[in-house]
Formats: structure tokens, sequence, C-alpha cells
């Protein structure tokens, strides 16, 4: 079935450095990548997103770039600050899955003051 | 502008009694609906979804199930609970072209 791999499960950076979250697909159909972010105790919240027509897109100081060819998405985050700090949680949706959003695992970020 | 409210926000019930969690969508008509579940430090599992009034896709075979009675209206059950059912219950609903999803505020479910 449908699935999608984050890495790295956990990851620690200092302020101010910048984070990497990359994420791979199985449903090369998938066709919208959004990108989640959990605070401890919260709901995930919807960050980011990009659609398979765009091949980056950026908001601020985060920003999303696609590979379709590669089956490979990937979050960035530049000058980190401590309340980066949280789950963040990639996804693909629009494939075989139909209505439904395969999640990855998800990957702890902790932004060192 | 669309909302999405959950509750209660926090359950403590005993093993082998009954759960009703609602979920309601305001602002949006015909959203597709969904119910997850969350460990404690875990991801975030599919367990239900919906795409219209009495239309339910189950995704994990369990002692849970769900129902939709009215268009923005989801509802998990069970009928007796087991420890393993605590954790974190989030419904989510979704719309438009790529059925972006967006997160109610959760029920937090202790089981004893």
């Amino acid at each position: 079935g449908e699935n999608v791999e984050q890495h790295p499960s956990t990851l620690s950076v200092q302020e101010g450095d910048s984070a990497v979250i990359k994420c791979t697909y199985s449903d090369s159909a998938s066709n919208y990548f959004p990108w989640y972010k959990q605070e401890l105790g919260k709901r995930p919240q919807l960050i980011i997103d990009i659609r398979s027509n765009v091949g980056e897109k950026k908001d601020q100081r985060i920003a999303v770039t696609l590979n379709k060819t590669a089956k490979h998405f990937s979050l960035h985050i530049t000058e980190t600050q401590p309340e980066d700090s949280a789950v963040y949680f990639c996804a693909a949706s629009g494939g075989a899955g139909g209505f439904k959003t395969i999640f990855g695992a998800g990957t702890r970020l902790f932004v060192k003051a | 502008s669309q909302t999405i409210h959950q509750w209660p926000a926090t359950l403590v019930q005993p093993v082998g009694s009954p759960l009703s969690l609602e979920c309601t969508v305001e602002g949006t008509s015909n959203p597709n609906l969904y119910w997850y579940r969350q460990a404690a430090g875990r991801g975030l599992q599919l367990l239900f979804y919906s795409v219209g009034i009495g239309q339910i896709s189950s995704e994990v075979p369990q002692n849970l199930s769900a129902s939709r009675p009215q268009d923005r209206q989801f509802i998990l059950s069970s009928k007796k609970l087991l420890l393993s059912d605590s954790g974190f219950y989030l419904c989510a609903w979704a719309s438009g072209l790529y059925n972006e999803q967006f997160f109610g505020p959760g029920t937090r479910l202790t089981v004893l």
C-alpha cells in the first residue's frame, strides 16, 4: 500500500542553524504534500504544502522542495528559533489512497538556545 | 471561515465502559471527515473516514466504530473500552481539489 517514510526521527540543532527533514513516498500518483507542526499537547497545524506541479515553495523561514522523479520532498527551516521545537509530520495524498492522507512517522525537532 | 470542534477535551474512563466522542464542523458543506488516534509520543493512526452522510470507511479493525448522522457531525464510539484505547483522538475535516486536512483540538482519553 501507500507509504511515506520520514527521516530523521529526531533532530537537534543550535538556534540560528538550519534544519532539514526529508520524506519519500511510494505512490507516484500522489499530487499534494502537506507539512504539519505539532507542539506538545496540541493539534497538528498545517504550516506549508506543495502541489505536484511545483518544485519549490517558500514562506518566510520555511521552504519545501519536491522531486517527483525521485519521489522525495523536504522541509527546510532556516534561522531556527526555540519556538520551532515541535514534532513535524510530512504527508502525501491524491494517489491510489483516494481521500486518505498518508502521514510520515514524524520528526521531533529540538532547537537549543 | 471554517471551524472544527471536538468534545470533550479530556476524558477518563474505566475499562469496559462505553465511549462517545463528537466532532462538528462549521463553515463548510459536505466535508470529508476523519478520526485519528495518536498514542503518546507516536504518529497519527487513521481510524475512520467519511466522504458523506452515512458513509464510513474503517481502516483498523478494533472495538471502535464511527457514525456520521449529519453532514458536519462525526461521532466515534465504543461499547467497551480497552486499556489500549488510551490516546489523543483527533478529528479532521478536508475539502477542495487537494483535500487539505485541518485538525480539531483533540480529545485526550485515558482508560484506567
